[in-house]
């Protein structure tokens, strides 16, 4: 299983578009980048995952490189509800369900 | 609402009783996980099922015993727990790994938050 990084803790205000950077040098070919948004108290909620390149949808964007060795993650204009827990996860469809969470960067947001 | 559903929400025990956590999916999924996650500690991993058949324990203590008797259904059977196992405990559901379907995506379940005394 490919091992991820990404920052401890960030910090932004309202109405900013926040960027978090995660890195997976040992990606294989199989495997997808995934992220997760967790709130206190409840359990982590997908966000979107990618391959390549660019994906975007009603919550996110995630830019993935060609050499795929590191990932961002997007949120355009976030609000104090984005306060949340992000995690990264490096996850391949055709192996054993093992999907590992690493620590997470922890977003703060203020007004 | 995730389509996962765990209960109790909340457990508080006593270090000799015998409890159990249960959580049901209503997605179609036939893969099922538990995670542990403690006081700003990373998710756990701790035991996963996929077609009703158990493919990962991560040498969890034998006081948690999992049961899946059937793909909507994961129990986890707690017994002479420490205080230490305090922590809120998470089921999740996807498509089984390498299932056409599979998407690596996880639904979690809004967790049981277990005390233990």
């Amino acid at each position: 299983l490919a091992k991820t990084t990404q920052p401890i803790s960030m910090d932004s205000y309202e109405g900013q578009e926040v960027n978090i950077t995660c890195s997976h040098n040992n990606i294989a070919t199989n495997d997808y980048i995934t992220w997760y948004q967790q709130f206190p108290s409840q359990g982590p909620r997908f966000i979107i995952q990618g391959y390549k390149t660019k994906v975007t949808n009603e919550v996110a964007s995630l830019f993935i490189p060609a050499d795929r060795k590191s990932s961002t993650l997007s949120l355009p204009r976030v609000s104090l509800s984005d306060t949340a827990v992000y995690y990264c996860l490096v996850v391949s469809y055709s192996s054993a369900s093992k999907i590992i969470f690493g620590s997470g960067t922890r977003l703060s947001i203020r007004p | 609402e995730t389509g996962v559903t765990q209960t109790p929400r909340h457990l508080v025990m006593g270090m000799t009783n015998k409890k159990s956590l249960k959580c049901e999916q209503h997605l179609g999924h036939n893969a099922m996980y538990w995670y542990k996650q403690s006081a700003k500690k990373p998710l756990e991993l701790m035991f996963v099922y996929s077609l009703e058949e158990r493919v990962e324990n991560n040498s969890v203590p034998s006081r948690f015993s999992p049961e899946c008797p059937n793909s909507s259904h994961l129990f986890l059977h707690l017994h002479t727990l420490q205080p230490e196992d305090s922590a809120l405990y998470l089921c999740a559901s996807s498509h089984a790994a390498g299932a056409g379907t599979n998407t690596g995506e996880l639904f979690f379940g809004e967790g049981s938050r277990l005390t233990v005394l």
